[in-house]
């Protein structure tokens, strides 16, 4: 298995642009997770998804923030417009039974 | 509410000391999960140790060993005869047992000079 895949690694937009993650996780898993991670407050949980379906959407910041599952090998997270504070590098996670699998994470850098 | 606290920010050794990153956590819940993932310079996050709270057993893999202690909440992991590749930043995480939604410590960053 290749694991959890997401893409682009790295991403530089300018402020305003929408920017657009994607996530492909592992075959079979059945729950999938967004983290956030920054220096000043760590790895947040942003969303996770049950078969395909969003279970939890607290931690998304704000309303430029969406994320969306159509299938079960698929996940986007979208930041319209983008901002600067939005710079941080985001994984996605999936899970079978409890046990995680990150993918390499990708670094958005918001200038 | 679940909650992790990692108290050590930043723990610097010298190689072969042993180490203990420690963990301590809230919860509601009367069954979860623990973990402890590696983050190295790189920046992947690299699983080391899953544990459910059944079972209180402690753990030894190597040079890694994990103390778990469900009186005290707490959920340590020391490093025996440190080494400079364990130089990384370390992170503790609850998860429920049910909603699987992993919680993360704010992470120790560990430092082994040679």
């Amino acid at each position: 298995d290749a694991g959890v895949i997401q893409s682009p690694r790295h991403e530089v937009t300018e402020m305003g642009q929408e920017v657009t993650l994607r996530c492909k996780p592992i075959s079979g898993h059945d729950y999938l997770f967004w983290y956030r991670q920054t220096m000043m407050r760590g790895l947040e949980l942003l969303i996770y998804f049950n078969n395909n379906v969003p279970i939890d959407d607290s931690g998304m910041p704000e309303d430029r923030f969406s994320a969306k599952m159509p299938n079960a090998s698929f996940s986007t997270l979208k930041i319209q417009p983008s901002e600067p504070r939005d710079s941080a590098v985001y994984f996605c996670a999936s899970s079978l039974r409890g046990g995680y699998t990150f993918g390499s994470g990708t670094r958005l850098t918001v200038v | 509410a679940q909650k992790v606290t990692q108290a050590q920010t930043e723990i610097s050794v010298v190689e072969k000391e042993d180490v203990t990153l420690d963990c301590v956590y809230e919860t509601r819940d009367t069954t979860y999960y623990l973990f402890w993932y590696k983050q190295p310079p790189s920046g992947e996050l690299v699983f080391l140790i899953r544990r459910n709270s059944f079972d209180e057993q402690n753990e030894i893999s190597g040079r890694y060993s994990w103390n778990f202690q469900k009186s005290t909440s707490s959920f340590n992991f020391t490093i025996t005869a440190s080494q400079v590749v364990d130089s990384a930043v370390y992170f503790c995480a609850l998860s429920s047992y049910n909603n699987n939604d992993m919680r993360f410590g704010a992470g120790t960053r560990l430092t082994v000079k040679p």
